[in-house]
């Protein structure tokens, strides 16, 4: 079965601190994995990619295929980074994304 | 560029009613998706089509939803009846459709939230 799960549904830190939204997927074959982020009152958007390996407002994501995790982290959150976060899958074929539950994450002053 | 667009914003109906959504896409994207976001889970994809072709339906409740994308551009996704269950946000999104496997962005519209009383 195609699933992803996202254990935590609200994670709060404190400015500064370190973040990690945890990740794990169900799929057997070459997974495609992506964090979607959507910010209060805005529209659902892509944040990145595992196959760009890039890093979008400091946040860096690694496939660990071993144990089928891709979880988003940044060395220090900032108050703007509050917003819900998913993690989507894109299996075989034709694009179609699954998606996980979503992460608030609440970052405080 | 021009975003996707959806109507109306809200949607409230009685159980049994019919409903309906609209969806106009980013133009030039081939590939448009309807989405079902229940509160406190992630969207769901009921339908994905490819053009003016449905590339995947399995999860779209037949038996009362229903959806068509005329001429490759806008959709449309109506239910009838509704249910109290299918109070939901509904999400349209698209994408360019010709990239690789993985490669593709997916820009999602503003959503219509329904309510089935």
């Amino acid at each position: 079965a195609q699933r992803v799960t996202q254990p935590e549904k609200l994670l709060s830190v404190f400015k500064g601190a370190p973040v990690e939204l945890k990740c794990n997927y169900s799929y057997s074959g070459s997974p495609e994995l992506f964090w979607y982020v959507q910010y209060s009152r805005q529209r659902l958007q892509l944040l990145l990619r595992h196959i760009s390996r890039e890093s979008i407002k400091g946040f860096t994501a690694d496939l660990n295929k071993g144990e089928t995790s891709f979880h988003l982290k940044k060395p220090f959150a900032q108050e703007e980074d509050s917003a819900m976060y998913y993690c989507a899958l894109m299996p075989g074929g034709y694009n179609k994304l699954i998606f996980g539950a979503g992460t608030r994450l609440a970052v405080h002053p | 560029e021009a975003g996707v667009a959806q109507s109306p914003r809200y949607k409230i109906i009685e159980k049994r009613q019919s409903v309906a959504f609209w969806c106009n896409p980013i133009s030039g994207h081939a590939t448009l998706y309807w989405y079902q976001q229940i509160l406190g889970q992630g969207p769901k994809l009921l339908i994905q089509f490819q053009n003016n072709g449905v590339v995947d339906d399995s999860q779209l409740p037949k038996d009362r939803f229903s959806a068509e994308r005329l001429k490759g551009v806008d959709s449309t996704l109506k239910i009838q009846p509704a249910k109290l269950e299918d109070s939901a946000v509904y999400l349209c999104a698209s994408s360019f459709g010709q990239g690789a496997r993985g490669d593709e962005k997916l820009f999602f519209g503003s959503g219509t939230q329904l309510s089935v009383l």
